[in-house]
């Protein structure tokens, strides 16, 4: 696609509960990473896939946060029992190797609200 | 560890100028990168800082100095549409992920 796509842009949901977010990066971008955004906050690392090779996992705040990347292209961020300090907004990022100058293009996010 | 340090808030007139700072402190450095992001919407990519200097890009110039991890954005002719968060970003390696400042917001007043 043109951008990179992520659903939903809002989800909320009780605490307890698991949500999946998705990210579809721009077609042939190898790299791709999530971040959030609380509020007030900078964007901080969750994880990074870049091609083949095993995710840069290291930003994972909990276990109860997962990620695949399915045929190195959509991504799915999971996190399972959710608690009300996840409400945040999930930002999805897709770059192409070595692209230094144009730097990462971003998804609009989905905004989760735990209550 | 990594410590990227921006002002949280600035305001300044329409047509004025004004320099947006940033320090970092990273164990390496390969990029320095610019990225504004308006209320609700993603961040988009300003500019790219590799080596000492200044970058130029229309209203908008950023310069970079290594020896001093310092960066400064800065922004000519302010127009309110400029009114947005400003964030510092410093890529340590070439395969490590972006590691992003807190956020100027700036604030365009008539």
């Amino acid at each position: 696609g043109a951008g990179v796509s992520q659903s939903p842009s809002n989800k909320v949901t009780e605490k307890g509960k698991d949500v999946e977010l998705r990210c579809d990066p721009i077609s042939g971008h190898t790299a791709l990473y999530w971040y959030r955004q609380s509020l007030g906050q900078g964007l901080e690392f969750l994880i990074y896939f870049q091609g083949n090779s095993a995710p840069d996992k290291s930003g994972l705040p909990s276990d109860r946060f997962s990620a695949e990347r399915t045929g190195g292209s959509v991504s799915t961020l999971t996190i399972q029992r959710t608690q009300q300090e996840d409400s945040a907004v999930y930002l999805c990022a897709s770059s192409r190797p070595g692209q230094g100058v144009g730097g990462y293009t971003f998804g609009s996010g989905t905004r989760l609200t735990v209550v | 560890g990594q410590n990227i340090d921006q002002p949280t808030e600035m305001t300044a007139t329409e047509g004025a100028i004004v320099q947006i700072n940033c320090t970092y402190q990273t164990s390496g450095f390969n990029g320095l990168f610019w990225y504004q992001q308006h209320a609700g919407e993603a961040p988009t990519f300003l500019s790219y800082n590799v080596l000492d200097g200044l970058e130029e890009k229309g209203r908008f110039s950023s310069f970079l100095s290594r020896s001093k991890g310092y960066s400064y954005l800065l922004l000519k002719e302010l127009q309110m549409k400029d009114s947005a968060s400003y964030l510092c970003a410093v890529k340590a390696s070439g395969n490590t992920p972006l590691v992003f400042g807190k956020g100027t917001r700036l604030s365009v007043i008539a």
